[in-house]
């Protein structure tokens, strides 16, 4: 159980092209969604969270009209990385909790190149 | 502010055991994590404590002592596939989860 699935897994576009993320929780229902990003060789940095049917709560420093997130059911969360950048190339992984469960389960990440 | 901590790197030989330590400062706990990142791969789960001593799960066991803020993860009978980041995480007051750096294990035969 706690399968946390995402798509597409490899992503290569061009400079000033928007691209959607989709995380999918497969076994179970997730109340919160996490958006992570990690450059290589460096820690997991928390994007956002949000809540199944309301706005998400954007950490310090990530621009919510650049990182469009949208957490419309319980197991379906998206990130739209809206014109993106060669500075916007990294892996971006979410992570999907059910209830008030400590648990956060990870999608197996998507990894995104702008040229 | 809150902060953990957690070696960069270590090295281990197959066969043995090795000891993952980690310190955290946070304003509250509720829970603490461990998670296994291979190169390239997302994380996964491994174990999670919220009372104090150790938890065990086959090869790999997780210690607590909230009083002092430290855990290790220990991993016996080391394999190759072992090598990874391990990442130690806790749970604050607001059920956020606040990240170690990872340490890098290297497996060497």
């Amino acid at each position: 159980g706690a399968v946390v699935s995402q798509h597409p897994s490899w992503v290569i576009c061009k400079s000033g092209t928007s691209v959607k993320i989709e995380c999918r929780s497969l076994d179970f229902q997730a109340t919160t969604m996490f958006w992570y990003r990690q450059f290589p060789k460096q820690s997991l940095m928390l994007m956002a969270t949000s809540n199944e049917g309301s706005k998400a709560t954007y950490e310090q420093g990530v621009e919510k009209d650049k990182f469009l997130i949208n957490h419309a059911s319980l197991t379906l969360s998206t990130l739209t990385v809206t014109s993106a950048h060669p500075e916007d190339s990294s892996f971006y992984i979410c992570s999907a909790r059910h209830g008030s469960a400590e648990t956060q389960y990870f999608g197996p990440g998507t990894r995104l190149l702008v040229l | 502010g809150q902060n953990i901590d957690q070696p960069t790197e270590m090295t281990a030989t197959e066969g043995a055991i090795v000891q993952i330590n980690c310190t955290y400062q946070t304003s509250g706990f509720n829970g603490l994590f461990w998670y296994q990142q291979h190169a390239g791969e997302a994380p996964t789960f491994l174990s999670y404590n919220v009372l104090d001593g150790l938890e065990e799960k086959g090869r790999f066991s997780s210690f607590l002592s909230r009083s002092i803020g430290y855990c290790y993860l220990l991993l016996k009978e080391l394999q190759m596939k072992d090598s990874a980041s391990y990442l130690c995480a806790v749970m604050d007051s607001n059920y956020q989860l606040i990240w170690g750096a990872g340490t890098k294990l290297i497996i060497k035969p």
